[in-house]
């Protein structure tokens, strides 16, 4: 069972870019088996896909999102991350990275990300 | 952009009652549809993928059903455990997730 867990600041200023981190264990970001993904929860809200990479060559982001998001791999430390820049008080949120393949297997447990000067 | 349109937003039943969620979709995504369980406070669960597989651990009572616009999750016995949040997600094109339905204890 693949396990994830996301990693990063907790607060970031308006105007500034969110960088986050997922750490996998038992799978390979680098197998070609998964698409990793990220999704957000504003709190008390539902969810929003973001983007998914596969494989370090294909990415796919959210139409929404795309002019703010970048997901990269780093097969040497078997992590993915997410850059996402100009943040205002709507990107407030739990931020959480996932595994899929048919649906989104595994799940981080989130990571609380505040946008606030 | 595909969306996804969930029905009820809020639903009240029972321990031991039969609950049907129904998920609407804006265009055709085949059977590329999944539903997963949201308890507070914690991560989403996947409860079925392609429209009607049922996730390897997840309980016989929950089984889903449909294709191309309009699909349902139903669930046939609910137990304590089962009072949350279930979303739909397509992932024909792009993903996306419906706006989820919270299922309450009456």
């Amino acid at each position: 069972q693949v396990q994830l867990q996301e990693s990063g600041p907790g607060l970031v200023k308006p105007s500034q870019t969110l960088s986050l981190t997922c750490t996998v264990s038992g799978g390979s970001v680098g197998s070609g088996r998964y698409f990793w993904s990220w999704i957000r929860q504003p709190a008390g809200k539902g969810l929003e896909w973001i983007g998914d990479i596969y494989s370090s060559v294909s990415t796919s982001y959210n139409p929404s999102l795309k002019s703010r998001v970048t997901i990269s791999l780093d097969t040497s430390r078997n992590q993915f991350s997410l850059k996402l820049t100009s943040v205002t008080a709507a990107d407030t949120a739990i931020y959480y990275c996932a595994n899929a393949y048919s649906g989104y297997e595994s799940w981080g447990q989130g990571t609380v990300v505040t946008v606030s000067s | 952009d595909i969306q996804l349109t969930q029905s009820p937003s809020t639903l009240s039943a029972s321990i031991g009652d039969r609950v049907t969620i129904t998920c609407r979709a804006s265009q055709a995504i085949s059977h590329w549809l999944a539903w997963y369980q949201q308890q507070p406070g914690r991560a989403p669960k996947l409860l079925i993928y392609e429209a009607s597989t049922l996730e390897s651990g997840v309980p016989s009572r929950f089984s889903g059903s449909g294709s191309g616009t309009e699909f349902t999750l139903t669930i046939s016995s609910l137990q304590p455990d089962d009072f949350a949040t279930y979303y739909c997600q397509q992932y024909n094109t792009y993903s996306s997730f419906g706006q989820g339905t919270k299922l309450e204890i009456k």
